[in-house]
């Protein structure tokens, strides 16, 4: 069975300033990468995925993660948050039979 | 095409109530997932479920707890005689195809549940 771990809970950062929120996973086959978004009193959104091909993989809202085998980890950055990025993203990750998410990292973007 | 509809947004139980929460998948969705999200914490997944069939239940607290995702009708969670820790967000999630592989989860609102 895979896991995934999210390495930090709160990930506080100033606006314009680039971020990274770490993910690692463990898993014995072949696995597929997402992260979601969500936003306050919302639902999870898909916010980028990455299932063969490039290992850098471009999202929504200027996201983007890169797929590191050797490492086992599915970093998601940001060059340049907004305020509006405030929110919890959770990474998952998904083989032929499960899907798991981590805890989740809080990102605050401060003025 | 509507999303995942889950209702309702909020609830409000008194200790020892039931609680029912709704959720209608993606048109053409047939696979259904239920999580929850305790304040401060991640999600925790409870159940999946096929049109009729409970796949895989192994997240769900075994006593009142029950989930059902009928041939028509929405997929409900039910929760009998709640206790205050039952408070919490709980998410449903549909997918066209089985859990896994490459299939994305799509997410409801949710519905937060609040035990008084």
């Amino acid at each position: 069975a895979q896991s995934v771990t999210q390495l930090d809970s709160q990930v506080p950062v100033f606006e314009e300033a680039p971020v990274e929120l770490r993910c690692n996973y463990s898993s014995s086959v072949s696995v597929y990468l997402f992260w979601y978004v969500q936003y306050p009193n919302q639902g999870l959104q898909l916010l980028l995925k990455y299932l063969s091909g490039s290992t850098l993989v471009k999202g929504i809202n200027g996201f983007e993660a890169e797929f590191n085998k050797s490492q086992t980890s599915f970093h998601l950055r940001k060059p340049s948050v907004h305020i509006s990025d405030t929110a919890e993203y959770f990474c998952a990750v998904s083989d032929n039979n499960d899907m798991r998410f981590g805890a989740g990292t809080r990102l605050t973007v401060k003025p | 095409n509507a999303g995942v509809m889950q209702n309702p947004r909020h609830l409000v139980r008194r200790r020892g109530q039931e609680a029912r929460l709704r959720c209608s998948p993606m048109k053409g969705h047939s696979h259904v997932y239920w999580y929850r999200q305790l304040p401060e914490e991640g999600l925790k997944f409870m159940v999946y479920l096929q049109k009729e069939n409970i796949i895989d239940e192994s997240g769900m607290p075994k006593e009142r707890f029950s989930a059902e995702f009928p041939k028509e009708g929405p997929s409900i969670l039910r929760i009998q005689q709640v206790v205050r820790g039952d408070s919490a967000a709980y998410f449903c999630a549909s997918s066209p195809s089985r859990r896994g592989g490459n299939t994305e989860a799509f997410f409801g609102q949710g519905t937060r549940l609040t035990v008084v």
